[in-house]
């Protein structure tokens, strides 16, 4: 199976800030990487797809790059309604397709 | 509105079944591949299932094969999961996604989520 390691695990920001969370894959996914951000109590929400599509309605302060085995999350300048987890997923075949641990983005 | 709103959670003792229903609105769910994704309480998510627009491909994670099925009618917008053999660690908040084609395989809409607990 694709292992996806993400970090950091968790991470302290200010409204204003720029942030960027890794996902490396334990092999080439090519760019079927894909990230989500959840808050409490909510379904994730679709960001980026395919490693750097901004998904429709979504903020263009958020941006996603990479290829093969290492990509990132960029949050140009944090808002308050950022602060929630971050997930990064890959759907390369075969499967099974598989999720980061996550990333806590908080309140510094 | 596109919407997913799942059904069929509860409390359920180990050894046990339960069928999850994902009711779909607002798009031509016959078109599209559609997944099962769960939470464990406090945990990251995971991967359970997918499913083919004709019901011609469907994965699991390594997990669950042999216990978990999932199926769909598209008469009905709807999808399901039958889930056998339950154990503790089936625990979970039990979302379904919407999988489009062309979004490298990118969950798009999700549902609200359905708790399942497993416990004697």
């Amino acid at each position: 199976d694709i292992q996806m390691t993400q970090s950091p695990s968790s991470l302290s920001a200010s409204v204003g800030d720029r942030v960027t969370v890794t996902c490396r894959a334990s092999q080439s996914i090519s760019n079927y990487l894909n990230w989500y951000q959840q808050k409490p109590g909510k379904a994730p929400k679709l960001l980026i797809y395919a490693a750097s599509g901004l998904q429709s309605g979504v903020p263009s302060r958020f941006s996603g790059a990479g290829s093969g085995t290492e990509f990132t999350l960029t949050i140009s300048s944090l808002q308050p309604e950022d602060f929630a987890t971050y997930y990064c997923q890959q759907t390369s075949s075969p499967f099974p397709i598989t999720f980061g641990l996550g990333t806590r983005l908080e309140i510094k | 509105e596109v919407q997913l709103v799942e059904s069929g959670g509860g409390l359920v003792k180990p050894g046990g079944s339960l069928r999850l229903s994902c009711a779909a609105s607002g798009f031509t769910f016959s078109s599209y591949r559609m997944s099962w994704v769960r939470q464990a309480p406090g945990m990251g998510l995971e991967w359970v299932s997918l499913i083919g627009s004709s019901s011609k491909s469907i994965d699991y994670a390594d997990s669950m094969k042999g216990r978990f099925t999932i199926s769909r009618d598209n008469a009905k917008k709807s999808l399901y999961l039958q889930m056998n053999s339950l154990r503790v660690e089936d625990t979970a908040v039990y979302y379904c996604a919407r999988a489009p084609i062309g979004y490298a395989g990118a969950f798009d809409i999700w549902g609200q989520g359905t708790l399942v607990t497993v416990s004697s």
